[in-house]
């Protein structure tokens, strides 16, 4: 497609609740990107991809969050047991490699622990 | 990560230039200016970048101090649809950690009509 497309757009989900949060990059996109985003504050790095290679993960905050990228392009960010905290915008990006490169952003995932 | 400074806010008028500035005294050789800009429920969205030489494409234009210690981004003509957070941003794209954007606090610009 012509941009990120991000999936579900919003999610609500009870504390303890396992989520699912898809990423299809654009076509071609070698790097992907996971950020969270809280209200009123600038994104935050989760981790990096290149291709199916999990380069970088130092962002992710606990054990409960996985990212997966099994075949370099659709990737997925589970969140297990999620709790109040993980409340927030969860946003992905791609571009198309690890070079001076614009990332482009798809529109996030707002999700809501209750 | 060096770390970039911004105003926390700026009016404009619309239809008037807008200079975004933004200082990254400890700027090293290889790090890159990138600026994005975040419109309301939406994800961040690109707008330029530059290493040393003043750039321009149809979005802005960003203006690099001799010395690389600041920056701006300049609107030429402000619209309404420019009123955002906008950050600017150092990429050092030589380690795989340097491939990550670190957003800091970034500029609400209003725009007036």
């Amino acid at each position: 497609g012509a941009g990120v497309s991000q999936s579900p757009r919003y999610k609500v989900a009870k504390r303890g609740q396992d989520v699912a949060l898809r990423c299809d990059p654009i076509s071609g996109h070698v790097s992907l990107f996971w950020y969270q985003q809280a209200l009123g504050q600038g994104p935050e790095f989760l981790t990096y991809f290149q291709n199916e290679a999990q380069l970088d993960k130092s962002g992710l905050p606990s054990d409960r969050f996985f990212a997966e990228r099994p075949e370099g392009s659709v990737s997925t960010l589970k969140i297990q047991r999620t709790q109040q905290e993980d409340s927030a915008v969860y946003l992905c990006a791609s571009s198309l490699g690890a070079g001076p490169y614009g990332y482009t952003f798809g529109s996030g995932t707002r999700l809501t622990v209750v | 990560d060096a770390k970039t400074t911004q105003p926390n806010s700026m009016e404009s008028n619309e239809e008037e230039p807008v200079h975004l500035p933004c200082n990254h005294s400890t700027i090293s050789g290889t790090d890159y200016i990138h600026w994005y800009r975040q419109l309301p429920s939406q994800g961040p969205e690109y707008v330029i970048h530059g290493l040393t030489s003043n750039v321009n494409n149809r979005m802005a234009s960003l203006a690099i101090a001799e010395d690389r210690k600041s920056s701006t981004l300049i609107l030429h003509r402000a619209t309404l649809r420019d009123a955002a957070v906008y950050y600017c941003i150092l990429r050092d794209v030589r380690e795989t950690s340097g491939s990550r954007l670190t957003f800091g606090e970034g500029t609400q610009l209003t725009v007036n009509p």
